[in-house]
């Protein structure tokens, strides 16, 4: 079976600062996807950053980027220059055999 | 806000009661989706709907009865749930089913049961 863990249940930086958020899966399947999720307070989920397996390029999508370590079934995302917009609950996510497993989420603090 | 609609945002029933949830996407996509989500615990996954057919039953109790009429539209019937059904239960919806497609969320449904 599918598992996602993440280790941190909180996390906090200083705005302008850098973190990164951990996150370690478990999968039978040679194919699949990677995904990082942002739930902000009060408002909807929303895509973050997806990387496919078969890639061993790291995603980025502007301030966000992920170390993807296959081997090791490692999947963090780093955001740089932190914002206040960034606080929220963090979800890193598998999608392999038609379903999609989430982590138990991080949840980020940014501090002014 | 994202193209998924959720009514109502916020619910509460006795164990007793029938009421239903219903989820509306604006999107064109051909894939819905219906999850709870507690605290502390991760998300889970109750029911996959891909082109009106569902094709994911999560081990769900049957008194959370899911109908998927057309590809906008999908409803969770819900009748005599027990206090720990109390939670937040999101819609989400997808191009496709699989193949790393993004999910759409909506807002969720917060439920609590007396």
């Amino acid at each position: 079976a599918q598992t996602v863990t993440q280790s941190q249940p909180e996390m906090s930086v200083q705005e302008a600062e850098t973190v990164t958020l951990s996150c370690t899966y478990d999968t039978s399947e040679s194919d699949y996807y990677l995904f990082w999720y942002k739930q902000p307070p009060s408002r909807q989920m929303i895509l973050v950053i997806r990387q496919e397996a078969y890639k061993q390029q790291n995603a980025t999508e502007n301030r966000f980027s992920v170390n993807f370590q296959k081997a090791a079934k490692s999947f963090s995302l780093k955001i740089s220059d932190s914002q206040l917009g960034d606080a929220a609950m963090y979800f890193c996510a598998h999608e392999g055999a038609q379903k999609l497993v989430f982590g138990q989420g991080t949840r980020l603090t940014i501090n002014p | 806000e994202t193209g998924v609609t959720q009514t109502p945002r916020h619910l509460v029933m006795g164990m007793t009661n029938k009421k239903s949830l219903k989820c509306e996407q604006h999107l064109g996509h051909n894939a819905m989706y219906w999850y709870k989500q507690s605290a502390k615990k991760p998300l889970e996954l109750m029911f996959v709907y891909s082109l009106e057919e569902r094709v994911e039953n999560n081990s769900v109790p049957s008194r959370f009865s899911p109908e998927c009429p057309n590809s906008s539209h999908l409803f969770l019937h819900l009748h005599t749930l027990q206090p720990e059904d109390s939670a937040l239960y999101l819609c989400a919806s997808s191009q496709g089913g699989t193949q790393g497609y993004e999910q759409y969320f909506g807002p969720g449904t917060r439920l609590t049961v007396t």
